[in-house]
């Protein structure tokens, strides 16, 4: 049972353009939502995580948009670099946590 | 701190033969977590220990897999017998608590014949 929907399943943007990564999730029970970022061959590491008391979080070029009303979560990486390709994955924690399917970014120089 | 630990890191085997993985958590951290990464099924909760016990172990596919976590800075998950859809990265992670940010191993490549 997927619990948390992300999509697009890839994306491709040029340098210096802003990837957008959208997830939504049914459980209201969730009450932390993190993305995680990974590189082939390497395990998934913490990027950035919100918690549904805010709507925003930004740090450096990364912000988490959080609409709690809509259960929906989204990932903006602004002036993406090639050194961002990789996947990202959104998760929602409620009493486990649950990852969405990954997406794959490419950033083209 | 080295991080999460895991071995082997590749790791192939025959059908039916027994498979360990190792994992190695960050000391001090609390909660352990076992996942299974597919292309098909993506990232998947297999296990989770909290002080060394099992809390949920509702993820773990079968009766063939097993886990183990016999004191804080070890666990071990073992395949038996193996088949060849068990081929998947399994992943060791580390907490410091039972919620909040996991520190992912490097991986286990599993391979079955």
């Amino acid at each position: 049972q997927q619990q948390v929907k992300q999509s697009p399943q890839s994306l491709i943007v040029q340098k210096g353009g802003i990837s957008i990564i959208n997830c939504a999730y049914e459980n209201t029970a969730f009450d932390y939502f993190p993305w995680y970022q990974q590189f082939p061959g390497k395990g998934p590491a913490l990027l950035i995580a919100i918690r549904p008391d805010v709507s925003e979080k930004k740090e450096g070029r990364f912000t988490i948009s959080f609409n709690k009303s809509a259960k929906q979560f989204s990932l903006h990486i602004m002036d993406s670099q090639p050194g961002d390709s990789a996947t990202y994955f959104c998760a929602a924690e409620g009493n486990k946590l649950v990852f969405g399917a990954g997406t794959i970014l490419r950033v083209k120089s | 701190d080295a991080g999460v630990i895991q071995s082997p890191r590749h790791e192939v085997t025959e059908m039916g033969q027994e498979v360990t993985l190792r994992c190695k958590p960050i000391s001090g951290h609390n909660s352990l977590f076992w996942y299974r990464q597919t292309m098909m099924r993506g990232l998947e909760l297999l296990i989770y220990f909290n002080n060394n016990v099992p809390i949920d172990d509702s993820g773990m596919p079968e009766d063939r897999f097993s886990a183990k976590m016999p004191n804080a800075s070890f666990s071990t998950l073992k395949i038996q017998p193996s088949e060849p859809r068990d081929s998947a990265v399994y992943f060791c992670a580390s907490s410091p608590g039972s919620e909040g940010e996991q520190y992912f191993g490097p991986g286990t490549r599993l391979t079955v014949t």
